[in-house]
This record gives C-alpha cells, sequence and structure tokens, in this order.
C-alpha cells in the first residue's frame, strides 16, 4: 500500500516562527498535494505539485509556500506563523493527473497550533 | 467555480439503522464523483467512486449513485456499524488541468451500540 508520511503529528510554534511541514510518499507518485482542515469548512487546497519543482496555487495559498526538490518530498512552508494558521494539515499524493487517476492518497495529518 | 454541498451532521444512528448522506454539487463538465472516510485521527481515505452517469459506485456495504440528472451522489448503507463511526467527505474532480479534488465540509457519523 501506499504510504504518505507526515513528519509531525502534533507541533506547537510561536506566532511570527517559520515553520516547515514536511510529508514523504513512498509509490513514486506524480502529483502531491497539501489541504488544511477546519470545522465546518472541510478541507481547502492551499499548494499542489505535479512534477518535481513545479507548484501551483490552490485555493488558499496566501501566507504559504511549497518546496519539492525531489519527487517523494513536498515541504509546506509556514513564513511567518500566525495564530489563523492553527489547523489540521492533511498531506496527500497520487500517480498522476487525468482519467480514472484521482484517487488521493492521504497521510494521518499535522495538527499546528500556533501561540 | 466547482462546489460540492454535503449535509451537516452529526448525525446519529443506532447500530444496524439506514444510513443516507445526502451530497450535491457543482461543476461544468462531466466530473467524477467521490466518497472518502476519515476515521479518527487519521488521515481520508478513498470509500468509493462514479466517473460517470448512473454508475454505481460501492464498498464495504455503501453504495452511492451517480445522478447527473438531480445533481447528486448520495452515500447509503443498509445497515451500519458502530464501526461505520467516522467523518465522510463528499467529492469532486472536475478532470481538467490537474484534476485537483474539491472537497464537501464533511459529515460526522456516529452509531451508536
Amino acid at each position: 500500500d501506499v504510504k504518505v508520511t507526515q513528519s509531525s503529528r502534533y507541533l506547537v510554534k510561536r506566532t511570527g516562527e517559520k515553520v516547515f511541514l514536511e510529508c514523504v510518499q513512498d509509490m513514486d507518485h506524480e502529483n502531491m498535494f497539501w489541504y488544511r482542515q477546519d470545522p465546518g469548512l472541510g478541507l481547502r487546497l492551499i499548494y499542489f505539485s505535479y512534477d518535481v519543482k513545479m507548484k501551483e496555487k490552490g485555493d488558499i495559498p496566501e501566507g504559504y509556500s511549497v518546496s519539492r526538490e525531489k519527487k517523494e518530498r513536498f515541504s509546506l512552508i509556514l513564513e511567518s506563523a500566525s495564530t489563523n494558521q492553527t489547523s489540521m494539515y492533511l498531506c496527500a499524493s497520487s500517480l498522476s493527473s487525468g482519467g480514472s487517476n484521482e484517487k488521493l492518497f492521504f497521510g494521518s495529518g499535522t495538527q499546528l497550533s500556533v501561540l | 467555480g466547482n462546489s460540492v454541498t454535503q449535509m451537516e451532521g452529526p448525525v446519529t444512528l443506532s447500530e444496524e439503522a439506514f444510513l443516507t448522506i445526502n451530497c450535491t454539487y457543482t461543476a461544468t463538465g462531466y466530473p467524477s464523483l467521490f466518497w472518502y472516510v476519515q476515521y479518527p485521527g487519521e488521515g481520508l481515505q478513498l470509500l468509493l467512486k462514479a466517473t460517470k452517469a448512473d454508475d454505481k459506485g460501492s464498498n464495504k456495504g455503501f453504495e452511492a449513485t451517480y445522478r447527473k440528472e438531480t445533481t447528486s451522489f448520495h452515500l447509503e448503507k443498509g445497515s451500519v456499524q458502530v464501526s461505520d463511526s467516522a467523518v465522510y467527505f463528499c467529492a469532486l474532480s472536475d478532470r481538467s488541468g490537474y484534476s485537483t479534488l474539491t472537497f464537501g465540509k464533511g459529515t460526522m457519523l456516529l452509531v451508536s451500540p
């Protein structure tokens, strides 16, 4: 089975800190995604990447950036964390775009608290 | 733009009851439709999907039929179990561009013995 691993399950940071959330997948998937999950809002797409060094903005990219230097690794960066970025962050991957390959494999999530 | 609307939860049922979770969507073209499930403390996992009108997706006793005329993809199960307690997300993929998924807000299901 595909495994998507997020480096931390819980993270507590202070306002203004630079925060890195790491995600690794082990099945050579082309696409990787970062979502945030908030009560009453569901999942919202922050950024995604369809290839190494490529990135595309999702629905809520403000305050975030990403890095994909290697195919298996996709990092989410909060340049200056703010309290409204307290959330559950979910990483996902999929084999390729289009056709029937929209099955996403999710990590277990990182619960980030910004104080 | 694309959107997915799900019934609000929580849905509270007794074991062996019938389950329906409503989902309607707005999209251009002919999207693929999905139900994902999130068990406590875990990430989401695909439950079932349908890629064209009148298709029925099924898995683990759950079913959903792609209804183009009503733009709906309601999730059903004939007899729920305590282990089905989870949050259920309806989603669509518009097949254009990079096929990113648009998710509904999720519906929590609580099943009591």
